[in-house]
Protein backbone atom coordinates (compact mmCIF):
# COMPACT_ATOMS: atom_id res chain seq x y z
CA UNK A 1 0.00 0.00 0.00
CA UNK A 2 1.06 3.72 0.06
CA UNK A 3 2.33 4.99 3.02
CA UNK A 4 4.87 7.58 4.40
CA UNK A 5 7.39 7.00 7.29
CA UNK A 6 9.06 9.66 9.04
CA UNK A 7 12.54 10.00 11.55
CA UNK A 8 10.84 10.14 15.17
CA UNK A 9 10.58 12.73 17.15
CA UNK A 10 11.24 14.70 19.01
CA UNK A 11 13.87 16.35 17.34
CA UNK A 12 15.78 19.03 19.84
CA UNK A 13 18.56 21.67 18.69
CA UNK A 14 20.11 24.93 19.71
CA UNK A 15 19.08 27.93 17.55
CA UNK A 16 21.66 28.31 14.33
CA UNK A 17 21.97 24.59 14.09
CA UNK A 18 21.37 22.50 10.54
CA UNK A 19 17.99 20.42 10.79
CA UNK A 20 17.38 17.15 8.53
CA UNK A 21 14.01 15.41 8.96
CA UNK A 22 14.07 12.23 7.23
CA UNK A 23 10.73 11.11 5.12
CA UNK A 24 10.94 8.18 3.08
CA UNK A 25 7.87 6.96 0.47
CA UNK A 26 6.16 4.18 -0.41
CA UNK A 27 4.20 4.30 -3.22
CA UNK A 28 2.59 2.90 -6.52
CA UNK A 29 2.53 5.29 -9.32
CA UNK A 30 4.33 8.91 -9.39
CA UNK A 31 3.27 10.48 -5.94
CA UNK A 32 3.84 14.25 -5.50
CA UNK A 33 5.08 14.82 -1.93
CA UNK A 34 4.49 17.58 0.49
CA UNK A 35 6.15 18.81 3.80
CA UNK A 36 3.05 20.65 6.20
CA UNK A 37 3.64 22.13 9.35
CA UNK A 38 1.67 22.48 12.39
CA UNK A 39 2.17 25.35 14.97
CA UNK A 40 0.82 25.14 18.17
CA UNK A 41 -2.67 25.60 18.56
CA UNK A 42 -3.10 25.88 14.79
CA UNK A 43 -4.18 23.97 11.13
CA UNK A 44 -1.06 22.05 8.81
CA UNK A 45 0.11 24.74 6.81
CA UNK A 46 2.12 23.77 3.42
CA UNK A 47 5.57 24.17 3.58
CA UNK A 48 6.52 23.18 0.10
CA UNK A 49 6.05 20.74 -2.29
CA UNK A 50 7.61 18.86 -5.59
CA UNK A 51 5.65 16.93 -7.53
CA UNK A 52 8.50 14.99 -9.73
CA UNK A 53 10.93 13.69 -9.54
CA UNK A 54 14.29 15.62 -8.47
CA UNK A 55 12.20 18.46 -8.25
CA UNK A 56 13.12 21.03 -5.23
CA UNK A 57 10.78 22.50 -3.18
CA UNK A 58 11.48 25.70 -0.78
CA UNK A 59 9.87 27.69 1.63
CA UNK A 60 11.42 30.23 4.55
CA UNK A 61 14.87 28.77 4.60
CA UNK A 62 13.59 24.62 4.21
CA UNK A 63 14.34 22.85 1.01
CA UNK A 64 13.49 19.27 0.27
CA UNK A 65 14.51 17.43 -2.87
CA UNK A 66 12.01 14.23 -4.75
CA UNK A 67 14.47 11.68 -4.76
CA UNK A 68 12.96 8.81 -6.13
CA UNK A 69 16.09 6.12 -6.65
CA UNK A 70 16.02 6.51 -2.60
CA UNK A 71 11.95 7.48 -2.54
CA UNK A 72 12.92 10.11 0.00
CA UNK A 73 11.74 13.92 0.47
CA UNK A 74 13.93 14.94 3.37
CA UNK A 75 13.69 18.47 4.87
CA UNK A 76 16.51 20.40 5.22
CA UNK A 77 17.63 23.74 6.76
CA UNK A 78 20.86 25.49 7.41
CA UNK A 79 20.28 27.37 10.77
CA UNK A 80 16.74 26.93 12.46
CA UNK A 81 15.42 29.93 14.52
CA UNK A 82 12.97 29.07 17.96
CA UNK A 83 10.14 30.60 15.65
CA UNK A 84 10.32 26.90 13.63
CA UNK A 85 9.16 24.96 16.67
CA UNK A 86 6.12 23.16 15.45
CA UNK A 87 5.28 19.42 14.43
CA UNK A 88 6.63 18.28 10.21
CA UNK A 89 4.42 16.18 8.71
CA UNK A 90 5.62 14.47 4.96
CA UNK A 91 2.66 13.31 2.99
CA UNK A 92 2.57 12.33 -0.67
CA UNK A 93 -0.73 12.45 -2.73
CA UNK A 94 -1.29 10.00 -6.20
CA UNK A 95 -3.88 12.18 -8.05
CA UNK A 96 -1.92 15.80 -7.36
CA UNK A 97 -3.69 17.17 -11.04
CA UNK A 98 -6.95 15.90 -10.24
CA UNK A 99 -7.02 16.27 -6.52
CA UNK A 100 -6.94 13.59 -4.21
CA UNK A 101 -6.21 12.55 -0.79
CA UNK A 102 -3.11 13.01 0.84
CA UNK A 103 -1.45 10.12 3.27
CA UNK A 104 1.00 11.56 6.26
CA UNK A 105 3.69 10.19 8.13
CA UNK A 106 3.50 10.23 11.84
CA UNK A 107 5.04 13.80 12.30
CA UNK A 108 8.30 14.74 13.90
CA UNK A 109 7.92 17.89 16.47
CA UNK A 110 10.90 20.02 16.44
CA UNK A 111 11.90 22.23 19.94
CA UNK A 112 14.35 24.90 19.28
CA UNK A 113 16.30 26.16 22.16
CA UNK A 114 17.79 29.64 22.12
CA UNK B 1 -8.80 35.67 1.92
CA UNK B 2 -10.48 33.59 4.86
CA UNK B 3 -9.84 30.48 5.42
CA UNK B 4 -11.59 27.75 6.34
CA UNK B 5 -13.64 27.75 9.20
CA UNK B 6 -14.46 25.23 11.68
CA UNK B 7 -16.47 25.22 14.97
CA UNK B 8 -16.74 24.16 17.25
CA UNK B 9 -12.76 24.16 18.48
CA UNK B 10 -13.21 22.16 21.28
CA UNK B 11 -15.70 19.39 22.06
CA UNK B 12 -15.92 17.12 24.98
CA UNK B 13 -18.59 14.39 25.49
CA UNK B 14 -18.86 11.27 27.03
CA UNK B 15 -19.28 7.85 25.00
CA UNK B 16 -22.23 6.99 23.59
CA UNK B 17 -23.52 10.68 23.43
CA UNK B 18 -23.55 12.54 19.40
CA UNK B 19 -21.79 15.40 18.61
CA UNK B 20 -21.21 17.37 15.16
CA UNK B 21 -18.60 19.30 13.93
CA UNK B 22 -19.25 22.17 11.12
CA UNK B 23 -16.91 23.27 8.13
CA UNK B 24 -17.15 26.29 6.26
CA UNK B 25 -14.37 26.16 3.35
CA UNK B 26 -12.65 28.55 1.64
CA UNK B 27 -15.01 29.87 -1.28
CA UNK B 28 -15.41 28.83 -4.57
CA UNK B 29 -13.24 25.38 -3.30
CA UNK B 30 -15.16 22.49 -5.20
CA UNK B 31 -13.16 19.64 -3.08
CA UNK B 32 -13.42 19.41 0.85
CA UNK B 33 -11.93 17.50 2.75
CA UNK B 34 -12.68 15.52 6.63
CA UNK B 35 -9.45 14.30 8.37
CA UNK B 36 -9.25 12.41 11.86
CA UNK B 37 -5.77 13.06 13.96
CA UNK B 38 -5.04 10.76 16.64
CA UNK B 39 -2.73 11.99 19.26
CA UNK B 40 0.98 11.11 17.80
CA UNK B 41 -0.34 10.60 14.21
CA UNK B 42 -0.30 11.85 10.98
CA UNK B 43 -4.26 13.07 9.83
CA UNK B 44 -5.79 10.40 8.14
CA UNK B 45 -8.51 11.16 5.47
CA UNK B 46 -12.77 10.18 6.74
CA UNK B 47 -14.49 11.30 3.48
CA UNK B 48 -13.68 13.86 0.35
CA UNK B 49 -16.61 15.67 -0.99
CA UNK B 50 -16.01 17.06 -5.08
CA UNK B 51 -19.18 19.86 -4.66
CA UNK B 52 -21.44 17.96 -2.81
CA UNK B 53 -20.61 13.74 -4.32
CA UNK B 54 -18.77 11.76 -2.33
CA UNK B 55 -15.69 10.93 -3.75
CA UNK B 56 -14.06 8.50 -1.02
CA UNK B 57 -15.47 7.30 2.11
CA UNK B 58 -13.74 4.08 2.11
CA UNK B 59 -12.24 4.69 5.56
CA UNK B 60 -15.36 6.33 6.91
CA UNK B 61 -16.53 4.14 9.99
CA UNK B 62 -20.25 4.50 8.42
CA UNK B 63 -22.05 2.83 11.46
CA UNK B 64 -21.61 5.49 13.16
CA UNK B 65 -20.03 8.58 11.63
CA UNK B 66 -22.09 10.12 8.79
CA UNK B 67 -21.28 13.47 6.43
CA UNK B 68 -23.11 15.59 4.54
CA UNK B 69 -22.02 19.06 2.51
CA UNK B 70 -25.38 20.42 1.23
CA UNK B 71 -25.37 22.97 -1.78
CA UNK B 72 -21.58 22.12 -2.27
CA UNK B 73 -20.84 24.61 0.24
CA UNK B 74 -20.29 23.75 4.13
CA UNK B 75 -20.26 20.71 5.69
CA UNK B 76 -20.89 18.72 8.63
CA UNK B 77 -19.13 15.40 10.34
CA UNK B 78 -21.69 13.69 12.62
CA UNK B 79 -20.39 10.93 15.17
CA UNK B 80 -23.53 8.49 16.88
CA UNK B 81 -22.72 7.22 18.75
CA UNK B 82 -19.38 8.73 20.18
CA UNK B 83 -16.74 6.14 21.52
CA UNK B 84 -13.57 6.55 23.34
CA UNK B 85 -11.31 5.99 20.76
CA UNK B 86 -12.74 8.70 18.56
CA UNK B 87 -10.74 11.38 20.68
CA UNK B 88 -8.85 13.18 18.08
CA UNK B 89 -8.89 16.01 16.16
CA UNK B 90 -11.09 16.72 12.71
CA UNK B 91 -9.65 18.31 10.35
CA UNK B 92 -11.42 19.99 7.62
CA UNK B 93 -9.63 20.92 4.33
CA UNK B 94 -10.33 22.52 1.18
CA UNK B 95 -8.86 22.73 -2.33
CA UNK B 96 -9.17 24.47 -5.50
CA UNK B 97 -7.11 23.51 -8.76
CA UNK B 98 -4.80 26.78 -10.12
CA UNK B 99 -2.50 26.14 -12.87
CA UNK B 100 -3.21 22.32 -13.31
CA UNK B 101 -2.45 21.90 -9.95
CA UNK B 102 -4.72 21.57 -6.44
CA UNK B 103 -3.44 22.45 -3.10
CA UNK B 104 -5.08 21.73 0.37
CA UNK B 105 -5.87 24.16 2.86
CA UNK B 106 -6.42 23.10 6.42
CA UNK B 107 -8.83 24.46 9.18
CA UNK B 108 -7.78 24.97 12.93
CA UNK B 109 -9.55 21.78 13.67
CA UNK B 110 -11.91 20.30 15.80
CA UNK B 111 -10.35 18.57 19.06
CA UNK B 112 -12.71 16.01 20.68
CA UNK B 113 -12.44 13.90 23.84
CA UNK B 114 -14.81 11.28 24.47
CA UNK B 115 -14.98 10.18 28.18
Amino acid sequence: GNSVTQMEGPVTLSEEAFLTINCTYTATGYPSLFWYVQYPGEGLQLLLKATKADDKGSNKGFEATYRKETTSFHLEKGSVQVSDSAVYFCALTLIYNQGGKLIFGQGTELSVKP
Amino acid sequence: EAGVAQSPRYKIIEKRQSVAFWCNPISGHATLYWYQQILGQGPKLLIQFQNNGVVDDSQLPKDRFSAERLKGVDSTLKIQPAKLEDSAVYLCASSIRTSGQETQYFGPGTRLLVL
